[in-house]
């Protein structure tokens, strides 16, 4: 089966452009969850989907957002781009909102460069 | 608030010894898990294992084993005879048992497994 899958892999943006990253879940994952990690620290949360339903939100700005749709992918929108916005963007999908022993499977990530 | 403590920057390790990679934590919450990801060169994060709060025994997966102790508020990783593939960044995260599950990582340990 396939896993977690991203894309684009690689992205380069300038500063105040708008970007869009998208990802596609296990089959028969219904929940999706974006991290944002930066060049030397842990991933940090940013937004958990379920049943294309915000359950979660991470300590972000409002520049941030994302959706999922009915098949379970997500797009995580990015608008307003800053320096600070480099990093490595991980999507994960999990079975559902249930049993913690459910862990999250990630994806290889969409490593978003600003100049 | 939950958060995540890793130590360790960076272990070297000869092929075929044992390595404990330090976690500990802190948690308001009665209920939660804890988990440790292995994250390669090539970005993706990897689920290794899983301690939930209430588990009476000590998580085990293959090599891997997760050393819990909750009165320290501690669950370290131990990796027997490691190898060379095991050379990675290693990340010990903190999340609900249920709901959005919104992980809190740790800085991370660069593990290196010398030949």
């Amino acid at each position: 089966d396939a896993g977690v899958t991203q894309s684009p892999t690689h992205l380069i943006k300038t500063r105040g452009q708008h970007v869009t990253l998208r990802c596609s879940p296990i089959s028969g994952h219904k929940s999706v969850s974006w991290y944002q990690q930066v060049l030397g620290q842990g991933p940090q949360f940013i937004f958990q989907y379920y049943e294309k339903e915000e359950r979660g939100r991470g300590n972000f700005p409002d520049r941030f957002s994302a959706r999922q749709f009915p098949n379970y992918s997500s797009e995580l929108n990015v608008n307003a781009l800053l320096l600070g916005d480099s990093a490595l963007y991980l999507c994960a999908s999990r079975l559902g909102t249930g049993r913690s022993n459910q862990p999250q499977h990630f994806g290889d990530g969409t490593r978003l460069s600003i100049l | 608030a939950q958060k995540i403590t890793q130590t360790q920057p960076g272990m070297f390790v000869q092929e075929k010894e044992a390595v404990t990679l330090d976690c500990t934590y802190d948690t308001s919450d009665p209920s939660y898990g804890l988990f440790w990801y292995k994250q390669p060169s090539s970005g993706e994060m990897i689920f290794l294992i899983y301690q939930g709060s209430y588990d009476q025994q000590n998580a085990t997966e293959g090599r891997y084993s997760l050393n819990f102790q909750k009165a320290r508020k501690s669950a370290n990783l131990v990796i027997s005879a490691s190898q060379l593939g095991d050379s990675a960044m290693y990340f010990c995260a903190i999340g609900e048992i249920q709901g959005a599950q919104k992980l809190v990582f740790g800085q991370g340990t660069r593990l290196t497994i010398n030949p």
